[in-house]
C-alpha cells in the first residue's frame, strides 16, 4: 500500500532557528496535507497543496510541493515555542478513500 | 457550531472487556473516518464510514474490531474482548466531502486496558 515518509523523525531547536520537515512518497500524489498535533492534543489541519511545484506561505510557515507530486516540505522560519508539536503530512491518491498519515516529525523548541 | 465530539475522553478496561468510542461528526458531515495512534507513533488508518455505509474498513483488524454509522446518533467504534495491546489514542474525523477534504479531529478516546 501507499506510504508516506518524513523525515527527520525528531528536532530539536533553539527558539529563533529554522525547521523543516520533509515527506516523501513512493508513488505520485493528487495532493497533500499537513497537519500539526500539540503534545496531549488532536491533529489540526494546517494546509493543502494540489498543484505540481506550489508554494503556499503562512506566516512563517512555508509549505511546498514537489514537481513530481510525490514529495512535500514544511519550513518554519524563526521558530517559537508555540511551534513545539508533531507535524504530519497526509496523502490520498486519486482513487484512495482514505488519508494516509506520515510518521510525523515532532518539534521541540527551547529557549 | 460545535467540534467533531468524541467521547469518552478516557476509557479503563480490563482485559477481555469490550470498549465503546463515540463519534459525534461536524453538523453537515456525513464523513467519518477512525485513526488509532500508539504512543510517540503516527496515526493509522482504522476505518471510513459514512451515514450506514462502510466504505473502507482495510486498516482495521478482522476480529474484535467494529464500526458503525447509523442514519441516527454518533458512529461508534467497538473493540471485543479488549487486551493490553489495545491501548492507544483513537482518533474519530470527519469531513463534508470525501478524503481529498481536510478532516477535522475530535480530541480522541485515550483507551488504557489494564
Amino acid at each position: 500500500g501507499q506510504q508516506v515518509m518524513q523525515i527527520p523523525q525528531y528536532q530539536h531547536v533553539q527558539e529563533g532557528e529554522d525547521f523543516t520537515t520533509y515527506c516523501n512518497s513512493s508513488t505520485t500524489l493528487s495532493n497533500i496535507q499537513w497537519y500539526k498535533q500539540r503534545p496531549g492534543g488532536h491533529p489540526v489541519f494546517l494546509i493543502q497543496l494540489v498543484k505540481s511545484g506550489e508554494v503556499k506561505k503562512q506566516k512563517r510557515l512555508t509549505f511546498q510541493f514537489g514537481e513530481a507530486k510525490k514529495n512535500s516540505s514544511l519550513h518554519i522560519t524563526a521558530t517559537q515555542t508555540t511551534d513545539v508539536g508533531t507535524y504530519f503530512c497526509a496523502a490520498n491518491t486519486g482513487t484512495a478513500s482514505k488519508l494516509t498519515f506520515g510518521t510525523g516529525t515532532r518539534l521541540q523548541v527551547t529557549l | 457550531n460545535a467540534g467533531v465530539m468524541q467521547n469518552p475522553r478516557h476509557l479503563v478496561r480490563r482485559r477481555g472487556q469490550e470498549a465503546r468510542l463515540r463519534c459525534s461528526p461536524m453538523k453537515g458531515h456525513s464523513h467519518v473516518y477512525w485513526y488509532r495512534q500508539l504512543p510517540e507513533e503516527g496515526l493509522k488508518f482504522m476505518v471510513y464510514l459514512q451515514k450506514e455505509n462502510i466504505i473502507d474498513e482495510s486498516g482495521m483488524p478482522k476480529e474484535r474490531f467494529s464500526a458503525e454509522f447509523p442514519k441516527e446518533g454518533p458512529s461508534i467504534l467497538r473493540i471485543q474482548q479488549v487486551v493490553r495491546g489495545d491501548s492507544a489514542a483513537y482518533f474519530c474525523a470527519s469531513s463534508p466531502r470525501p478524503s481529498n477534504e481536510k478532516l477535522f479531529f475530535g480530541s480522541g478516546t485515550q483507551l488504557s486496558v489494564l
